[in-house]
């Protein structure tokens, strides 16, 4: 059964900390991974993955895919509230576009 | 810049009701998606459709059915709504990709609560 998991369920860390979300996967015809941020709306594209080893980087924000190993991570350095959220990490299973979701991390920043 | 409206941000319903859930998008996208969203359960899909009058069940459909009569619209019907459908609905949509296996993220609507009482 395809899958996606993501961990801790929840963090929180003070501002200006480091923190580092994973997802792993078991997924069918893997065709790419994808990070989003849901703050109280919907979520919000953070990134897209499809090859190993190849960091995405978007100012404080990074992610690394391992196919091998099957699994992702999402680093955010000094972090500030305006990161708390919850971080979902989804995988594109190539069957039409169908996208199976982890179930998230809930990231709270306190000052 | 994509566009996902979704008709209400919240609603309250009682039980037994037929509930309309609409959800449009502006981009022209070939792929709309329904899910539910509820704490410690994360995304889980509802129904999917690739074209018109076409859909697909996700990995909850009971209780729920959809239609598709036009490419930029996509509706989520509760036949008869229950409490345990109380929660976070969101619409997605994504293009099909270019012909090489291009990929494409979903972009989502605002979501709309819905309390079954």
């Amino acid at each position: 059964e395809d899958k996606v998991v993501q961990s801790p369920l929840s963090l929180v860390v003070h501002e200006g900390d480091t923190v580092t979300l994973n997802c792993s996967y078991e997924v069918t015809n893997f065709r790419s991974l994808l990070w989003y941020k849901q703050e109280k709306k919907a979520p919000t594209f953070l990134f897209m993955l499809t090859s190993s080893g190849i960091e995405k980087k978007s100012g404080r924000l990074s992610s690394i895919l391992d196919k091998k190993e099957l699994f992702s991570i999402l680093n955010i350095t000094a972090t500030q509230t305006g990161d708390s959220a919850v971080y979902l990490c989804a995988v594109d299973g190539n069957t039409g576009n169908q996208f199976y979701f982890g179930t998230g991390t809930s990231l709270t920043v306190i000052p | 810049d994509v566009k996902v409206t979704q008709s209400s941000r919240y609603l309250v319903k009682r039980t037994g009701e037929k509930v309309f859930l609409e959800c449009v998008q502006d981009m022209d996208h070939e792929n709309m998606f329904w899910y539910r969203q509820d704490p410690g359960l994360g995304l889980r899909l509802i129904y999917f459709s690739y074209d018109v009058k076409m859909k697909e069940k996700g990995d909850i459909p009971e209780g729920y059915s959809v239609s598709r009569e036009k490419k930029e619209r996509f509706s989520l019907i509760l036949e008869s709504a229950s409490t345990n459908q109380t929660s976070m609905y969101l619409c997605a949509s994504s293009f099909e990709g270019d012909l090489a296996g291009g990929f494409s993220e979903q972009f989502f609507g605002p979501g709309t609560r819905l309390t079954v009482l």
